[in-house]
């Protein structure tokens, strides 16, 4: 059974904090992607990998990086957190045939202060 | 500007009430369009891929059809474990990788 994980379903951080969020995949898929998700905005896209060491940025790759040192991990910086940080990441990772079929996490909500 | 809205945003049926939730796109040629599932806290789940208008999916009371404008989600004698968000998403030639999500609309099915 494919899966995602991430490595925490809720954090709190302070404004300031660099913030780690990780995401494994089991499914030896090469494209993985992070998003975030707030209400009335829809899911948007900030990075996404196809391959290891390889990164491209998304829609609003602002104030975060990525890195993919590991075919099937794929982590998410936010490298000093900020309020309007505050919000739900989701990971998704997908085959090269199929890029666009992604199999997603459960998501981390992230509340910054 | 490639765009993507669904409607309703939210829309209530009776268990066994069938009914459609619309996609309406707008792309400079349509490379793909997908279909996703959302419970509450959970991630995305995928459904459906289209490529082309006139085709068709299905999966148990589910089925997706696609024109050139539009897709619909049709779901047909529905029960409570089918409430969900249903999200649109869009592929178009000229975004290249980047995909767009619908806002998704929130189906809730009562007993």
């Amino acid at each position: 059974d494919v899966k995602v994980t991430q490595s925490s379903r809720y954090l709190v951080k302070r404004t300031g904090e660099k913030v780690f969020l990780e995401c494994v995949q089991d499914m030896d898929h090469e494209n993985m992607f992070w998003y975030r998700q707030d209400p009335g905005l829809g899911l948007r896209l900030i990075y996404f990998s196809y391959d290891v060491k390889m990164k491209e940025k998304g829609d609003i790759p602002e104030g975060y990086s990525v890195s993919r040192e590991k075919k099937e991990r794929f982590s998410l910086i936010l490298e000093s957190a900020s309020t309007n940080q505050t919000s739900m990441y989701l990971c998704a990772s997908s085959s090269t045939a199929e890029r666009y079929e992604q199999y997603f996490g459960p998501g981390t909500r992230l509340t910054v202060t | 500007e490639d765009q993507v809205t669904q409607s309703p945003e939210a829309l209530r049926l009776q268990e066994g009430e069938s009914s459609s939730l619309n996609c309406s796109y707008t792309v400079s040629g349509l490379r793909g369009l997908f279909w996703y599932r959302q419970d509450p806290g959970k991630g995305p789940e995928f459904l459906f891929t289209l490529y082309s208008a006139g085709e068709e999916k299905e999966k148990e009371r589910l089925k997706a059809t696609l024109t050139k404008k539009e897709s619909f989600l049709h779901i047909t004698a529905p029960k409570p474990e089918d409430s969900a968000t249903y999200l649109c998403v869009v592929l178009g030639y000229s975004s290249a990788s980047k995909i767009i999500f619908g806002s998704g609309t929130r189906l809730s099915i009562r007993p």
